[in-house]
């Protein structure tokens, strides 16, 4: 089945440091990929969405400069938090969508929490 | 625009009992998809069942159904023969089919607790 492999699982940072979130697709392409954010006891909340090959689509509130997203091949996107600070500590999470048939499910990574010291 | 609502924000179940986790959505789209997912204190989001919106019957994946009422907006799901490890946060998800964005919306999601 669809395998998404999320890294790292937990980091600590300094504030004021760059964190970078890797997104991976082990055994399908996967055509688009969405980052969402999820605060504690909280729903999960879109973030941006990431196309192979183009620029991501970012969901309104979210600033593109400090949540940057690349998808550089089909399996890979990857998520760079830049300028940490305390407030952006939160769970986030990368979920995959491969094409063609098989295409309504979305698979999702574990998730990588960041803590902001 | 979407928009899913729980208005269950804990359940309670008594082991081997059936539950029934409620959401219900709000859509200009023609053509969607309703999702459950389960999301255990390790964090990860595992799916559970899909609905199309042109299904004719009920999804059902082992001891998850979901009653879908189109005309009510419902999308429950529904547990039979609770486990402990059922115990988790449910979240209910839509997304379009015919739209460029295929983002899954999510509800606010339903604490379950189940109890031997």
């Amino acid at each position: 089945g669809a395998v998404v492999s999320q890294h790292p699982s937990r980091v600590i940072c300094k504030s004021g440091t760059s964190v970078k979130i890797e997104c991976r697709s082990l055994d399908f392409q996967a055509t688009t990929m969405f980052w969402y954010r999820q605060f504690p006891k909280k729903s999960l909340m879109l973030m941006a969405t990431s196309n192979e090959g183009s620029k991501a689509t970012y969901e309104q509130g979210v600033e593109k400069d400090k949540f940057l997203i690349n998808h550089a091949s089909l399996t890979l996107s990857t998520l760079t938090v830049t300028s940490a600070h305390p407030e952006d500590s939160s769970f986030y999470i990368c979920s995959a969508q491969r094409g063609g048939a098989g295409a309504n499910v979305l698979t999702f990574g574990a998730g990588s929490r960041l803590t902001v010291l | 625009a979407q928009k899913i609502t729980q208005t269950q924000p804990g359940m309670f179940v008594q082991e081997k009992e059936a539950v029934t986790l409620d959401c219900t959505y709000d859509t200009s789209d023609p053509s969607y998809g309703l999702f459950w997912y389960k999301q255990p204190s390790s964090g990860e989001m595992i799916f559970l069942i899909y609905q199309g919106s042109y299904d004719q019957q009920n999804a059902t994946e082992g001891r998850y159904s979901l009653n879908f009422q189109k005309a009510r907006k419902s999308a429950n799901l529904v547990i039979s023969a609770s486990q402990l490890g059922d115990s988790a946060m449910y979240f209910c998800a839509m997304r379009g089919r015919d739209t460029g964005r295929r983002a899954l919306t999510f509800g606010s999601g339903t604490r379950l607790q189940v109890q031997p």
